[in-house]
């Protein structure tokens, strides 16, 4: 299985800040990734694909990047509404999908 | 647009086997690229890949579920559903269904749409 494993665990950041959370994989995951916000008692929501592609409708706050073993998600300017669970997820044909184990995202 | 909705019982006895039903509305399960997934969390955790059936039939599992779990399509219904034998309490969660939109020349898109999820209580 690919191991996927998120720093930190938890982050905390005041309005305005630039956050940025790292995703490291065990193995070699190419560009096979994606990145989601979940808030509390809510669903996740798909943020990035293909490792640094912004989905429709996400804020061009977020930021994406990385290849192979080592990803990053950066929020330029904190929010509000960006307080919430962070999520990476890779992609393998032949282990199937993983996710990290998540960084939360609090108020400072 | 397209939504998903999760149906099935809140609380399973331990031994017996989980069933969850997925309806896919606004759009056709039988979509070429699409993967019908199905995802837990467990209470206060991250979360969890269960597996995934294509329109065909084809299915991925989890390896760590896979001798439990039975994933299976309805394309009639438009619905995709799940399976999980010889649950205990540790698979209490929540279980969302989604819709991945798999992988195409090296590139990976992710799951777009999701259920609202539902409880699922393993206890006697």
């Amino acid at each position: 299985d690919i191991q996927m494993t998120q720093s930190p665990s938890t982050l905390s950041a005041s309005l305005g800040d630039r956050v940025t959370i790292t995703c490291r994989a065990s193995q070699n995951v190419s560009s096979l990734l994606a990145w989601y916000q979940q808030k509390p008692g809510k669903v996740p929501n798909l943020l990035i694909y293909k490792a640094s592609s912004l989905e429709r409708g996400v804020p061009s706050r977020f930021s994406a990047s990385g290849s192979g073993t080592e990803f990053t998600l950066t929020i330029s300017s904190l929010q509000p509404d960006d307080f919430a669970t962070y999520y990476c997820q890779q992609y393998n044909t032949y282990s199937g999908l993983t996710f990290g184990g998540g960084t939360k995202v609090e108020i400072q | 647009q397209v939504q998903l909705q999760e149906s099935g019982p809140g609380l399973v006895k331990p031994s017996q086997a989980l069933s969850l039903t997925c309806t896919v509305s606004g759009g056709s399960i039988i979509t070429g690229g699409l993967y019908w997934t199905w995802i837990r969390q467990h209470p206060g955790k991250g979360l969890e890949w269960i597996g995934n059936v294509y329109y065909s039939g084809r299915t991925y599992y989890n390896p760590s579920l896979k001798s439990r779990l039975l994933i299976s399509v309805d394309t009639s219904k438009n619905q995709f559903s799940l399976r999980l034998s010889s649950v205990t309490a540790a698979d209490t969660a929540v279980y969302f269904c989604a819709r991945d939109r798999g992988y195409s020349n090296y590139d990976y898109y992710g799951m777009d749409v999701w259920g609202q999820g539902t409880t699922v209580t393993v206890s006697s």
